[in-house]
Protein backbone atom coordinates (compact mmCIF):
# COMPACT_ATOMS: atom_id res chain seq x y z
CA UNK A 1 0.00 0.00 0.00
CA UNK A 2 1.89 3.26 -0.91
CA UNK A 3 -0.50 5.82 0.47
CA UNK A 4 0.78 9.09 -0.65
CA UNK A 5 3.21 9.26 -3.33
CA UNK A 6 4.61 13.04 -4.21
CA UNK A 7 7.43 13.27 -7.25
CA UNK A 8 10.42 14.53 -7.71
CA UNK A 9 11.67 14.42 -3.97
CA UNK A 10 14.27 17.37 -4.63
CA UNK A 11 14.31 20.03 -7.58
CA UNK A 12 16.14 22.81 -8.29
CA UNK A 13 15.00 25.69 -10.57
CA UNK A 14 15.71 28.73 -11.99
CA UNK A 15 13.73 31.90 -11.80
CA UNK A 16 10.99 32.33 -14.06
CA UNK A 17 10.86 28.59 -14.89
CA UNK A 18 7.68 26.18 -14.62
CA UNK A 19 7.24 22.98 -13.38
CA UNK A 20 4.50 20.87 -11.63
CA UNK A 21 5.22 18.81 -8.67
CA UNK A 22 3.39 15.18 -8.73
CA UNK A 23 0.96 14.04 -5.95
CA UNK A 24 -0.93 10.52 -5.98
CA UNK A 25 -2.45 8.82 -3.16
CA UNK A 26 -4.60 4.89 -3.69
CA UNK A 27 -6.75 5.12 -0.61
CA UNK A 28 -9.27 6.46 -2.97
CA UNK A 29 -9.28 10.15 -0.35
CA UNK A 30 -11.91 12.41 -1.59
CA UNK A 31 -9.75 15.09 0.15
CA UNK A 32 -6.45 16.09 -1.02
CA UNK A 33 -3.94 18.89 0.07
CA UNK A 34 -1.02 21.26 -0.78
CA UNK A 35 1.38 23.22 1.71
CA UNK A 36 4.55 24.43 2.16
CA UNK A 37 7.02 24.58 5.03
CA UNK A 38 9.20 26.92 5.95
CA UNK A 39 11.44 27.50 8.85
CA UNK A 40 9.46 29.08 11.87
CA UNK A 41 6.78 29.16 9.97
CA UNK A 42 4.93 25.81 10.09
CA UNK A 43 3.31 24.67 7.23
CA UNK A 44 0.75 26.50 5.04
CA UNK A 45 -2.08 25.43 3.05
CA UNK A 46 -1.54 26.73 -0.41
CA UNK A 47 -4.84 24.52 -2.36
CA UNK A 48 -7.25 21.94 -1.56
CA UNK A 49 -9.72 19.87 -2.96
CA UNK A 50 -12.57 17.89 -1.72
CA UNK A 51 -12.86 15.91 -4.72
CA UNK A 52 -12.47 15.70 -8.36
CA UNK A 53 -13.13 18.67 -10.08
CA UNK A 54 -13.74 20.83 -6.83
CA UNK A 55 -10.75 22.90 -5.83
CA UNK A 56 -10.07 25.85 -3.67
CA UNK A 57 -7.41 28.21 -2.35
CA UNK A 58 -6.15 28.07 1.37
CA UNK A 59 -3.78 30.19 2.75
CA UNK A 60 -1.00 31.17 0.41
CA UNK A 61 -2.16 30.37 -3.08
CA UNK A 62 -0.37 32.78 -5.31
CA UNK A 63 2.06 31.45 -7.61
CA UNK A 64 0.54 28.20 -7.78
CA UNK A 65 -2.26 26.39 -9.71
CA UNK A 66 -3.80 23.43 -9.13
CA UNK A 67 -6.81 20.97 -10.54
CA UNK A 68 -8.45 17.55 -10.02
CA UNK A 69 -9.07 15.85 -13.01
CA UNK A 70 -9.23 12.29 -10.87
CA UNK A 71 -9.39 11.13 -7.64
CA UNK A 72 -6.33 9.92 -7.45
CA UNK A 73 -4.15 12.93 -8.64
CA UNK A 74 -3.64 15.98 -7.64
CA UNK A 75 -1.13 18.24 -9.71
CA UNK A 76 1.03 21.35 -8.13
CA UNK A 77 2.33 23.66 -10.59
CA UNK A 78 4.25 26.57 -10.57
CA UNK A 79 3.61 28.99 -13.57
CA UNK A 80 6.69 30.72 -13.01
CA UNK A 81 8.72 30.34 -9.88
CA UNK A 82 10.09 32.87 -7.66
CA UNK A 83 13.17 32.48 -5.35
CA UNK A 84 10.13 33.03 -2.53
CA UNK A 85 8.91 29.95 -3.60
CA UNK A 86 12.16 27.85 -2.49
CA UNK A 87 10.85 25.31 0.30
CA UNK A 88 9.25 22.00 1.38
CA UNK A 89 5.77 20.86 -0.72
CA UNK A 90 3.89 18.41 1.39
CA UNK A 91 0.98 16.75 -0.57
CA UNK A 92 -2.01 15.35 1.80
CA UNK A 93 -5.34 13.66 1.55
CA UNK A 94 -7.62 12.27 3.75
CA UNK A 95 -10.97 10.51 3.80
CA UNK A 96 -14.34 12.34 4.22
CA UNK A 97 -16.98 9.72 4.25
CA UNK A 98 -19.35 9.57 6.42
CA UNK A 99 -18.57 8.97 9.89
CA UNK A 100 -14.55 9.75 8.96
CA UNK A 101 -14.56 13.28 9.13
CA UNK A 102 -12.11 14.61 11.41
CA UNK A 103 -9.44 11.91 10.31
CA UNK A 104 -5.92 12.22 9.93
CA UNK A 105 -4.10 13.60 7.28
CA UNK A 106 -1.64 11.05 5.03
CA UNK A 107 1.56 12.78 4.39
CA UNK A 108 3.90 12.62 1.17
CA UNK A 109 7.26 12.76 1.74
CA UNK A 110 7.55 15.96 0.51
CA UNK A 111 9.55 17.53 -2.29
CA UNK A 112 12.63 19.87 -1.39
CA UNK A 113 12.36 22.80 -3.67
CA UNK A 114 14.92 25.68 -4.85
CA UNK A 115 14.91 28.35 -6.99
CA UNK A 116 17.83 30.60 -7.80
CA UNK B 1 -10.47 31.94 11.38
CA UNK B 2 -8.40 29.20 13.43
CA UNK B 3 -5.34 30.06 14.86
CA UNK B 4 -2.65 27.68 16.59
CA UNK B 5 0.30 28.98 18.98
CA UNK B 6 3.27 27.04 19.53
CA UNK B 7 5.35 29.42 21.73
CA UNK B 8 8.22 27.01 22.74
CA UNK B 9 10.47 27.28 19.71
CA UNK B 10 13.02 24.44 21.47
CA UNK B 11 13.03 22.21 24.17
CA UNK B 12 15.73 19.44 25.42
CA UNK B 13 14.83 16.68 27.49
CA UNK B 14 16.94 13.57 29.35
CA UNK B 15 16.27 10.03 27.83
CA UNK B 16 13.78 8.47 30.23
CA UNK B 17 12.42 11.57 31.49
CA UNK B 18 8.98 13.29 30.60
CA UNK B 19 8.46 16.55 28.38
CA UNK B 20 5.38 17.98 28.12
CA UNK B 21 4.66 20.35 24.58
CA UNK B 22 2.12 22.93 24.87
CA UNK B 23 -0.08 24.20 22.24
CA UNK B 24 -2.98 26.91 22.61
CA UNK B 25 -5.38 27.74 19.98
CA UNK B 26 -7.99 29.90 19.36
CA UNK B 27 -11.40 29.11 17.71
CA UNK B 28 -15.19 29.46 17.76
CA UNK B 29 -16.21 26.80 16.71
CA UNK B 30 -17.55 23.57 19.51
CA UNK B 31 -16.88 20.75 17.10
CA UNK B 32 -13.27 20.20 16.17
CA UNK B 33 -10.38 17.75 16.17
CA UNK B 34 -6.44 18.38 17.50
CA UNK B 35 -3.75 16.18 16.05
CA UNK B 36 0.20 16.10 17.13
CA UNK B 37 2.14 15.21 14.63
CA UNK B 38 6.09 14.12 14.99
CA UNK B 39 8.52 15.63 11.92
CA UNK B 40 11.82 13.16 12.31
CA UNK B 41 15.15 14.50 10.28
CA UNK B 42 13.80 12.32 7.50
CA UNK B 43 11.10 14.89 6.86
CA UNK B 44 8.20 12.38 7.00
CA UNK B 45 4.75 13.91 8.65
CA UNK B 46 3.69 10.93 11.42
CA UNK B 47 0.58 11.43 13.05
CA UNK B 48 1.33 10.69 17.35
CA UNK B 49 -2.17 11.63 18.91
CA UNK B 50 -5.65 12.65 18.05
CA UNK B 51 -8.49 14.24 20.07
CA UNK B 52 -11.87 15.02 19.33
CA UNK B 53 -13.36 18.09 21.06
CA UNK B 54 -16.63 16.46 21.99
CA UNK B 55 -14.65 13.80 24.05
CA UNK B 56 -13.76 14.88 27.29
CA UNK B 57 -11.65 12.11 28.15
CA UNK B 58 -7.35 12.86 26.95
CA UNK B 59 -6.36 10.42 23.87
CA UNK B 60 -3.52 8.49 24.88
CA UNK B 61 -1.20 6.45 22.83
CA UNK B 62 1.46 4.55 24.37
CA UNK B 63 3.99 6.95 26.07
CA UNK B 64 2.19 9.97 24.40
CA UNK B 65 -0.91 11.56 26.20
CA UNK B 66 -2.55 15.11 25.79
CA UNK B 67 -3.63 17.36 28.30
CA UNK B 68 -6.83 18.52 26.66
CA UNK B 69 -8.46 22.12 28.01
CA UNK B 70 -11.13 22.77 26.30
CA UNK B 71 -12.73 26.21 28.00
CA UNK B 72 -8.92 27.17 27.82
CA UNK B 73 -8.14 26.08 24.35
CA UNK B 74 -5.26 24.41 25.66
CA UNK B 75 -3.98 21.30 24.23
CA UNK B 76 -0.21 20.02 25.62
CA UNK B 77 1.25 17.02 24.78
CA UNK B 78 3.02 14.72 27.23
CA UNK B 79 5.70 11.87 26.20
CA UNK B 80 6.95 9.81 29.11
CA UNK B 81 9.99 7.59 29.04
CA UNK B 82 11.88 10.00 26.09
CA UNK B 83 13.30 8.15 23.86
CA UNK B 84 16.63 9.22 21.42
CA UNK B 85 13.76 8.12 18.24
CA UNK B 86 11.54 10.91 20.11
CA UNK B 87 14.24 13.88 18.69
CA UNK B 88 12.13 15.91 16.09
CA UNK B 89 9.79 18.57 15.34
CA UNK B 90 6.31 18.49 16.72
CA UNK B 91 3.45 20.27 15.28
CA UNK B 92 0.17 20.53 16.85
CA UNK B 93 -2.58 21.40 14.81
CA UNK B 94 -6.25 21.87 14.11
CA UNK B 95 -9.03 21.05 11.89
CA UNK B 96 -12.84 21.60 11.20
CA UNK B 97 -14.24 18.61 10.46
CA UNK B 98 -16.46 20.60 7.58
CA UNK B 99 -13.65 21.21 5.39
CA UNK B 100 -10.13 18.60 6.64
CA UNK B 101 -8.46 21.67 6.56
CA UNK B 102 -5.74 21.14 8.94
CA UNK B 103 -4.28 24.65 10.52
CA UNK B 104 -0.65 23.97 12.03
CA UNK B 105 1.34 25.82 14.59
CA UNK B 106 5.04 26.86 13.95
CA UNK B 107 6.07 23.67 15.51
CA UNK B 108 8.77 22.76 18.54
CA UNK B 109 12.09 21.35 18.29
CA UNK B 110 12.66 18.00 20.56
CA UNK B 111 16.12 17.01 21.02
CA UNK B 112 16.20 14.58 23.44
CA UNK B 113 19.60 14.02 25.15
CA UNK B 114 21.12 10.60 25.88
Amino acid sequence: NAGVTQTPKFQVLKTGQSMTLQCAQDMNHEYMSWYRQDPGMGLRLIHYSVGAGITDQGEVPNGYNVSRSTTEDFPLRLLSAAPSQTSVYFCASSSRLTGSLGSPLHFGNGTRLTVT
Amino acid sequence: AQTVTQSQPEMSVQEAETVTLSCTYDTSESNYYLFWYKQPPSRQMILVIRQEAYKQQNATENRFSVNFQKAAKSFSLKISDSQLGDTAMYFCAFMKPSNSKLTFGKGITLSVRP
